[in-house]
């Protein structure tokens, strides 16, 4: 069955501007995540959403919001981005909610983003 | 504070030998573990996911042991190939809270 499917690939911003990036999770994943990485920082946490709400949050500003609509797709939007926007965006799919010890996550290619 | 550590950064080792990869946790009360691989330029592959009640899981040439009480884990791969060049990546869960990743280490496998 297809994976965890991420577009855009690759995109350039500008500084100011804002973006979305969509994640669409492996077909019967109800919960999505999203992580930064970056050379310096490594996998950070954004948030997870489950069932169309989100259920964790990690130390960002809020610039950096998301939703899940009902059929289990997600999109991230930064705002008003700047230079140290520029990184991997990781998405990942899971069955159910991370507090299921049992589940495992799958993650998607991700999606580039420079900001100049 | 939860935090992952895996060490060394990088390694480099001749075709064919075993090796181990290391990863330590800071909080005992893990609600599971998990290891994945990363191709540059690419997401993550997941191998194995260890649950706190469980003590290894082993797919294929890869084990994975996980001792909470010295809040350890290994990962061994068995007669290493240059397929398995790549950036392993060690991610631990704490209750409800976000998945928390070590900074990896990158495995060079020299032919």
């Amino acid at each position: 069955k297809a994976g965890v499917t991420q577009t855009p690939r690759y995109l350039i911003k500008t500084r100011g501007q804002q973006v979305t990036l969509s994640c669409s999770p492996i077909s019967g994943h109800r919960s999505v995540s999203w992580y930064q990485q970056t050379p310096g920082q490594g996998l950070q946490f954004l948030f997870e959403y489950f069932s169309e709400t989100q259920r964790n949050k990690g130390n960002f500003p809020g610039r950096f919001s998301g939703r899940q609509f009902s059929n289990s797709r997600s999109e991230m939007n930064v705002s008003t981005l700047e230079l140290g926007d520029s990184a991997l965006y990781l998405c990942a799919s899971s069955v159910g909610q991370s507090t299921y010890s049992g589940n495992t996550i799958y993650f998607g290619e991700g999606s580039w983003l420079t900001v100049v | 504070k939860q935090e992952v550590t895996q060490i060394p950064a990088a390694l480099s080792v001749p075709e064919g030998e075993n090796l181990v990869l290391n990863c330590s946790f800071t909080d005992s009360a893990i609600y599971n573990l998990q290891w994945f691989r990363q191709d540059p330029g690419k997401g993550l592959t997941s191998l194995l996911l260890i649950q706190s009640s469980q003590r290894e899981q082993t797919s294929g040439r890869l084990n994975a042991s996980l001792d909470k009480s010295s809040g350890r884990s290994t990962l061994y791969i068995a007669a290493s190939q240059p397929g398995d060049s790549a950036t392993y990546l060690c991610a631990v869960r704490w209750g409800a809270q976000k998945l928390v990743f070590g900074q990896g280490t990158r495995l060079t496998i020299n032919p």
